[in-house]
């Protein structure tokens, strides 16, 4: 099984300053690789897939890299409503796992 | 706009069942990938299962390998998930999903959620 970590757990950002977001997996999984965010009582929403393509009306401030076993999410100049939880999900192999998420807050 | 819309959840007692239901109109269930996805109260995301569009092969994870059964109805387009032998443990709001895929990828879509209780 390929297991996700996210760091950090949690990030406080004052709105307007940049965010990185980590995720590693245990094992290669190529760029098969999403993000997704989450606020209090939604349902998750895709923000980046294969690693570093943004999803269907995904703003450009949110950007992907990495590939193999590191990755990194990217969210330049937040925004009040980017404050959420966001997790990366590996669908290189069976089981298809998630990370543990890292809560971005405002600080 | 609400693309999944998921239905069934509810209270359950330990030992119990309950089939959730996912239907869309705009996806056609028996060329995509779907899969389910659980959120315990509190914690992150946990894959359940998976059913392929085309080939209507199935992945399952090892926590509930031989008591969820996932399946669908192509004539009513629905998505189900027939949970047995269901535990505390399972108790978590249950999302739809579409896959990119037939084959594969991320979930591009995603329902509201039910929530499934589980009493001890």
């Amino acid at each position: 099984e390929r297991v996700m970590t996210q760091s950090p757990a949690t990030l406080s950002v004052s709105p307007g300053e940049s965010a990185a977001l980590s995720c590693r997996a245990s094992q290669s999984v190529k760029n098969n690789l999403a993000w997704y965010q989450q606020k209090p009582g939604q349902a998750p929403r895709l923000l980046i897939y294969y690693a570093s393509t943004r999803a269907t009306g995904i703003p450009a401030r949110f950007s992907g890299s990495g590939s193999g076993t590191e990755f990194t999410l990217t969210i330049s100049s937040l925004q009040s409503e980017d404050f959420g939880v966001y997790y990366c999900q590996q669908y290189n192999n069976w089981p298809l796992t998630f990370g543990g998420g890292t809560k971005v807050d405002i600080k | 706009e609400v693309l999944l819309v998921e239905s069934g959840g509810g209270l359950v007692q330990a030992g119990g069942s309950l089939r959730l239901s996912c239907t869309s109109s705009a996806f056609t269930f028996n060329s995509n990938a779907m899969g389910w996805v659980r959120q315990a109260p509190g914690k992150g995301l946990d894959w359940v299962s998976v059913l392929g569009g085309r080939d209507g092969s199935t992945e399952y994870a090892d926590s509930v390998k031989g008591r969820f059964t996932i399946s669908r109805d192509n004539s009513k387009n629905t998505l189900f998930l027939q949970m047995n032998s269901l535990r505390a443990e399972d108790t978590a709001v249950y999302y739809c999903a579409k896959r990119r895929h037939d084959n594969g990828g991320d979930f591009d879509s995603w329902g509201r959620g039910t929530l499934v209780t589980v009493s001890s």
